[in-house]
Parts: structure tokens; C-alpha cells; sequence
């Protein structure tokens, strides 16, 4: 059974630049989410997605976006990225649009410099 | 809305000491509640997760939690604190998602 791992391990990019993160979500699980924690504070939930569609967002501006593939693997899209945006993005996975528990991938960190 | 709260940003015990870090909640509905461990520079670990079962629930590496519905509590106890436990810990509770506390780190001297 493979775990939850992300790509790339860093990033970094130039404001107003695009990024796309990667995620594979752990064997046998179909929703994916994506979490923003800046420095010194706790993860903040950016979206979910369940069996390719989105179910449910947080408080981030369209320029965040994603996609979930029919392997349930996903992407994070970051348009016009601001120098705020530099962040762990943290990738989980779960079994069920309600799935109780999320398995966490060791992140990526973007620098936007 | 739910809500965790995690009581000091900063914890420090000796090696050996008990560990205690305090997480209230806030939910109209009985809530999921979890901690996550967070180690340098890398992802978040599940410890436990309360799910409506026993009050008392047991995690890895000797980590356990007291769900106190009169408390809105849930706080992450350890008896012996062991160097290697050193690392963010996060209380969360789940509702349509996640939603984390700001952290508590802790140390540990020996």
C-alpha cells in the first residue's frame, strides 16, 4: 500500500508566475484534499475534491484551483502568484466524500520570491 | 462553525515528564476530533482521532486523548516524555473539512 506523496518536495517561482503541485493519493482512496500553511500556523483548507468534482472550499481567491484525475491523483494550480502564497501545500487523501480520516503527503514548499 | 482552540504556543518538559497539550473545540454537532503530529520540515502524522466511541482514546507512540464533552475538551496527554516527540502537534475537528488549531510546539529537555 503506497502512501500519499507529493511533487515537487520544494518549489521556487517568480511573483506572478503559475504553479502547478502534484499529489498521489494513497491506494484505494478517491477524495482528495489541499491545505495552505504559511509559517508558524496551522494548515488552512484550500479545497476537496470527490471523484473528479469539488466538494467544498475554503477561503481562497479563484487563482487557486485544482483538478482530480480518474486515478484520483490531483493537481493545485496557483495563477498570478503573490509573494503571500510562499507556504507549505499540504496534499490528503480519504476514502468517502466524508471520509473520517486523511493520510497526509510531506508537502511542498513554495517560495514565491 | 467549528473551531479548535490549542492553549499555549509553546510547550517545554524534561525528558521523562508528563506531556500535556490542551485543546478546547467548539461544535453544534458532536464533534470528530484529532491531533497530528507535525515533525520538521514535513507532512502531518495522525496520533488518534476521536469518533463518538470511547471517551479515552489511544494513539501511537504512547500519546493518548480524554474526549470532556462538559469541558469541550480534548487534550493530548503523554506520561514520559521522550526526546524524539519533540515537533508541532495540531488539534483538529472535522466537519465538511478539516479545520486545525494554530499548534503547539513542544520541546523537550533532557
Amino acid at each position: 500500500e503506497t502512501g500519499v506523496t507529493q511533487s515537487p518536495t520544494h518549489l521556487i517561482k517568480t511573483r506572478g508566475q503559475q504553479v502547478t503541485l502534484r499529489c498521489s493519493s494513497q491506494s484505494g482512496h478517491n477524495t482528495v484534499s489541499w491545505y495552505q500553511q504559511a509559517l508558524g500556523q496551522g494548515p488552512q483548507f484550500i479545497f476537496q475534491y470527490y471523484r473528479e468534482e469539488e466538494n467544498g472550499r475554503g477561503n481562497f481567491p479563484p487563482r487557486f484551483s485544482g483538478l482530480q484525475f480518474p486515478n484520483y491523483s490531483s493537481e493545485l494550480n496557483v495563477n498570478a502568484l503573490e509573494l503571500d502564497d510562499s507556504a507549505l501545500y499540504l496534499c490528503a487523501s480519504s476514502l468517502g466524500r466524508d471520509g473520517t480520516e486523511a493520510f497526509f503527503g510531506q508537502g511542498t514548499r513554495l517560495t514565491v520570491v | 462553525a467549528q473551531s479548535v482552540t490549542q492553549l499555549g504556543s509553546h510547550v517545554s518538559v524534561s525528558e521523562g515528564a508528563l506531556v500535556l497539550l490542551r485543546c478546547n473545540y467548539s461544535s453544534s454537532v458532536p464533534p470528530y476530533l484529532f491531533w497530528y503530529v507535525q515533525y520538521p520540515n514535513q507532512g502531518l502524522q495522525l496520533l488518534l482521532k476521536y469518533t463518538s466511541a470511547a471517551t479515552l482514546v489511544k494513539g501511537i507512540n504512547g500519546f493518548e486523548a480524554e474526549f470532556k464533552k462538559s469541558e469541550t475538551s480534548f487534550h493530548l496527554t503523554k506520561p514520559s516524555a521522550h526526546m524524539s516527540d519533540a515537533a508541532e502537534y495540531f488539534c483538529a475537528v472535522k466537519g465538511d473539512k478539516l479545520i486545525f488549531g494554530t499548534g503547539t510546539r513542544l520541546q523537550v529537555f533532557p
